[in-house]
């Protein structure tokens, strides 16, 4: 099946620096990838989905100008957490999607997800 | 708006057991249906994936239905192994947006 890498799988900083996490194909191109948050025990909620090569379009009540997402590439996309607060302590998972027209199953791939705690 | 929920929400039962997770939907307009499992603070393994056109798939042990007139799937796992513990999430999958279900925590022991 098509892989899906993230890193790094889990990263410790102090309040108000800023942290970014990549999610990478890596064995396909991707022109949409999706960001989801996971608080423990609750299930996945999306952040937004990220386009490759125009802005990403975030889901409501997701700050735009905190969690920067940038798809630079068909095999790249980047969330950046910035001036990190210990609210923004979370799983933050990323998907992507072998998506094409002549090949659409539709199927998601996931990372490993990210660990992010601010002290 | 999508709402999905799975039932129960946590089930622990003996190694060997017949089991079935069940997800309901409230809007049948989906383009497909999948199952994932996802480990303690782990990402998520995709287990089954079902076409809007589909009724079921099977994979091993594992069968999954769907039935979009009563906004009902159901993941049936055959001969439950205590290596099947894990977290089971459903998603349903409009245009491009994926909405996950609330999860069924299941635990199987030896």
């Amino acid at each position: 099946g098509a892989v899906v890498s993230q890193h790094p799988s889990w990263v410790i900083c102090k309040s108000g620096t800023s942290v970014k996490i990549e999610c990478r194909s890596l064995d396909f191109q991707a022109t949409t990838m999706f960001w989801y948050r996971q608080f423990p025990k609750q299930s996945l909620m999306l952040m937004a989905t990220s386009n490759e090569g125009s802005k990403a379009t975030y889901e409501q009540g997701v700050e735009k100008d905190k969690f920067l997402i940038n798809h630079a590439s068909l095999t790249l996309s980047t969330l950046t957490v910035t001036s990190a607060h210990p609210e923004d302590s979370s799983f933050y998972i990323c998907s992507a999607s072998p998506w094409t027209s002549s090949t659409n199953t539709g199927e998601l791939f996931f990372g490993e997800g990210s660990r992010l705690t601010v002290l | 708006k999508q709402e999905v929920t799975q039932i129960p929400a946590a089930l622990s039962v003996p190694e060997g057991e017949n089991l079935v997770l069940n997800c309901s939907f409230t809007d049948s307009a989906i383009y497909n249906l999948q199952w994932f499992r996802q480990d303690p603070g782990k990402g998520l393994t995709s287990l089954l994936l079902i076409q809007s056109s589909q009724r079921e798939q099977t994979s091993g042990r594992l069968n999954a239905s769907l039935d979009k007139s009563s906004g009902r799937s159901t993941l049936y796992i055959a001969a439950s192994q205590p290596g099947d513990s894990a977290t089971y999430l459903c998603a349903l999958q409009g245009f491009q947006k994926l909405v996950f279900g609330t999860g069924t925590r299941l635990l199987v022991s030896p």
